[in-house]
């Protein structure tokens, strides 16, 4: 149980346009969905935190003009890049809970790598 | 500001070794600490979980450990087989921050021979 599935996987595209980032939690609702990205070599780092039904919270550095979130429905969550650049290339990848607490375990998607050429 | 790290960054060991990695933090205000483990392309999967008021979780082979007056952690890894391989992240949950942002190590990527 509480699988969290992201897609695409790897998607590669061009300097300039947008690119749109699923996630899914298949056997679970959440009300909370985590965006985070990973440059290489370097450690996870926690992008924004999307609520169902409302605005997202971004983190300090984090342009929510640029990384739009959508929370929509209990099992989707998803971010969209916006124009995107070289410097957006990373790791990009959501987590979700079964509930909230600090002590709840976090089941993360397999993660999408996103290339910008 | 909580800083995590993990060392060695990486570790090759032959297939059957006991082995030991160990994650340190700087700040003890923590709610949780946990073990994660990341293969190649994909995403996390949580191996285990030690509550602030705990000191260890075992679970197979592995055993985490906690002390969280000294800001360090370990994973141990009991018997090591290949399919261990992978990259392990270390990620503590501080206090005033919520339930997603953990803070993760860069992790330490270990390589078990057969």
């Amino acid at each position: 149980g509480a699988v969290v599935s992201q897609h695409p996987s790897r998607v590669i595209c061009k300097s300039g346009t947008s690119v749109k980032i699923e996630c899914r939690s298949l056997d679970f609702q959440a009300t909370t969905m985590f965006w985070y990205r990973q440059f290489p070599k370097q450690s996870l780092m926690l992008m924004a935190t999307s609520n169902e039904g409302s605005k997202a919270t971004y983190e300090q550095g984090v342009e929510k003009d640029k990384f739009l979130i959508n929370h929509a429905s209990l099992t989707l969550s998803t971010l969209t890049v916006t124009s995107a650049h070289p410097e957006d290339s990373s790791f990009y990848i959501c987590s979700a809970s079964t509930y909230q607490g600090t002590n709840s375990p976090l089941h993360f998607g397999n993660g999408t790598r996103l290339t910008v050429t | 500001k909580q800083e995590v790290t993990q060392i060695p960054a990486a570790l090759s060991v032959p297939e059957g070794e006991n082995l030991v990695l160990n994650c340190s933090f700087t700040d003890s205000a923590i709610y949780n600490l946990q073990w994660f483990r990341q293969d190649p392309g994909k995403g996390l999967t949580s191996l285990l979980l030690i509550q602030s008021s705990q000191r260890e979780q075992t679970s197979g082979r592995l055993n985490a450990s906690l002390d969280k007056s000294s800001g360090r952690s370990t994973l141990y890894i009991a018997a090591s087989q290949p399919g261990d391989s992978a990259t392990y992240l270390c990620a503590v949950s501080s206090y005033g921050g919520s339930q997603g942002n953990l803070i993760f190590g860069k992790g330490t990527k270990l390589s078990v021979k057969p």
